[in-house]
């Protein structure tokens, strides 16, 4: 078990750029999730997996983002577009059953200039 | 819908005191309750969970939280604090439905005086 893992652990965009971020979820794990943090806030609800299907998206999560886990292994989360209200912490987290643990990645953290 | 609220923006406490940080939430049916700790830069740690059974939890570093459902609270509590301990703190709860929702607090920033 090496945890959850996230890359890169920093990436700094000019606005209107497209930026996509990977998480790996502890193996064997079949629910993922992402969510977002800005300065000063809790982790905000973005979107669940099970296994490949997303089965549920926040309003957050606008149509300039979409998000994978094409095989229900790893994901990926793409910001088309981006705005400088983008530059957040993006956090991913996994689990493996319904009732369990949300285990956390290291995070992502965005700049968008 | 689910919400979490954690009066205490910022706590300073000197080394070797105790510690309670404030927890109180807001759910329909038994809820799931976490508390998870965030050391700068760096993702989130469980500290720990409540899902059923004693009301009094322990997890590690030596924290204990107690579920109280008359008062809607899971405070955070720790007898003796350490320099390491300064961190933020985040209370969060989790529905019991579908698939775990997890909605966090705004967090509580804990400063460690020598």
């Amino acid at each position: 078990d090496t945890g959850v893992s996230q890359d890169p652990r920093h990436k700094i965009t000019k606005r209107g750029q497209n930026v996509t971020f990977r998480c790996d979820p502890i193996s064997e794990h079949n629910r993922l999730y992402w969510y977002r943090q800005t300065l000063g806030q809790g982790p905000e609800f973005l979107t669940y997996f099970q296994n490949e299907a997303q089965l549920e998206k926040s309003r957050l999560l606008s149509d300039r983002f979409s998000a994978e886990r094409p095989k229900g292994s790893f994901s990926t989360l793409e910001i088309q577009r981006t705005e400088q209200g983008d530059s957040a912490m993006y956090l991913c987290a996994s689990s493996i059953g319904k009732a369990e643990t949300q285990y956390f990645g290291p995070g992502t953290r965005l700049l968008v200039l | 819908a689910q919400s979490v609220t954690q009066p205490d923006i910022h706590i300073t406490v000197s080394e070797g005191a105790s510690l309670e940080l404030r927890c109180n939430y807001s759910y329909g049916a038994t809820p799931y309750l976490f508390w998870y700790v965030q050391s700068p830069g760096q993702g989130l740690q469980l500290l720990l969970k409540y899902f059923s059974g004693d009301t009094l939890v322990q997890g590690i570093k030596g924290f204990e939280a107690e579920f109280k459902r008359s008062q809607s609270s899971f405070n955070l509590r720790k007898p003796s604090v350490h320099w390491s301990d300064a961190a933020e703190y985040f209370c969060a709860v989790g529905n019991s439905g579908g698939y775990q929702k997890v909605t966090f607090g705004t967090g509580t920033k804990l400063q460690v005086i020598p």
